[in-house]
């Protein structure tokens, strides 16, 4: 059965530095992998989505992925982080019946 | 464009009580989903409707009943409500499902509060 793991319920940088939010996923054949963002009191917005045409994803408000098969990842990364990045950040794979499976999520703090 | 909207936004309700929750998907999009988010639980999926007929279901008990109107309007019905039960209730749809990179469009949610 596919899954996502986490790492870390809560990441906190300082403005302007890098984001790295992690996620490792388990799947027997070739995941579907998304990464949404919900600010608060909203719902969740798409970021970007692996596709398997390019390892490297690029998505909305500066973010990308990179999926990495031999570790099993699809990690998100921000150059620069701005205020406006506080959110909750959901890593999610597409199952074998095409539900979505979500990771418990990882709660960004931008300090200013 | 307007996106996937759900009603109430805020519901509270007594234990035993039923409810009823309204989501209006993107014009056109025929698919939609529900997921239950609790700090405890995270997002979990609850069912899928696709052209009135639902063809996924999540790991929930009975009383979480769904349904999928010809206009692709859906409703979902949670009856003998319980405590465990507050929580935000999200929406989503798609153009079509059963696909992979079907991308599915979040509604703001309606945050039930079972007391």
């Amino acid at each position: 059965a596919q899954s996502v793991t986490q790492l870390g319920s809560h990441v906190s940088v300082s403005e302007g530095a890098l984001v790295l939010l992690r996620c490792n996923y388990s799947s027997s054949v070739p995941p579907y992998l998304f990464w949404y963002v919900q600010y608060p009191n909203q719902g969740l917005q798409l970021l970007l989505k692996y596709t398997s045409a390019a390892t490297l994803v690029k998505g909305i408000n500066g973010f990308e992925a990179e999926f990495k098969k031999s570790e099993t990842s699809f990690h998100l990364t921000k150059p620069s982080a701005h205020m406006s990045d506080a959110a909750e950040y959901f890593c999610a794979v597409r199952d074998s019946s095409y539900k979505l499976i979500f990771g418990s999520g990882t709660r960004l703090l931008v300090r200013p | 464009k307007a996106g996937v909207t759900q009603t109430p936004r805020y519901l509270i309700k007594t234990r035993g009580q039923q409810v009823t929750l309204s989501c209006s998907p993107i014009s056109g999009h025929r698919s939609v989903s529900w997921y239950q988010q609790t700090p405890g639980q995270g997002l979990q999926f609850l069912f899928e409707y696709f052209s009135e007929t639902q063809r996924n279901k999540g790991n929930f008990p009975g009383r979480f009943s769904g349904r999928q109107f010809s206009n692709s309007r859906s409703e979902m019905n949670v009856s003998t409500l319980e405590l465990g039960d507050s929580a935000l209730y999200l929406c989503a749809s798609s153009l079509v499902a059963g696909t992979e990179y079907n991308e599915q469009f979040f509604g703001p949610g309606t945050r039930l509060t079972v007391l």
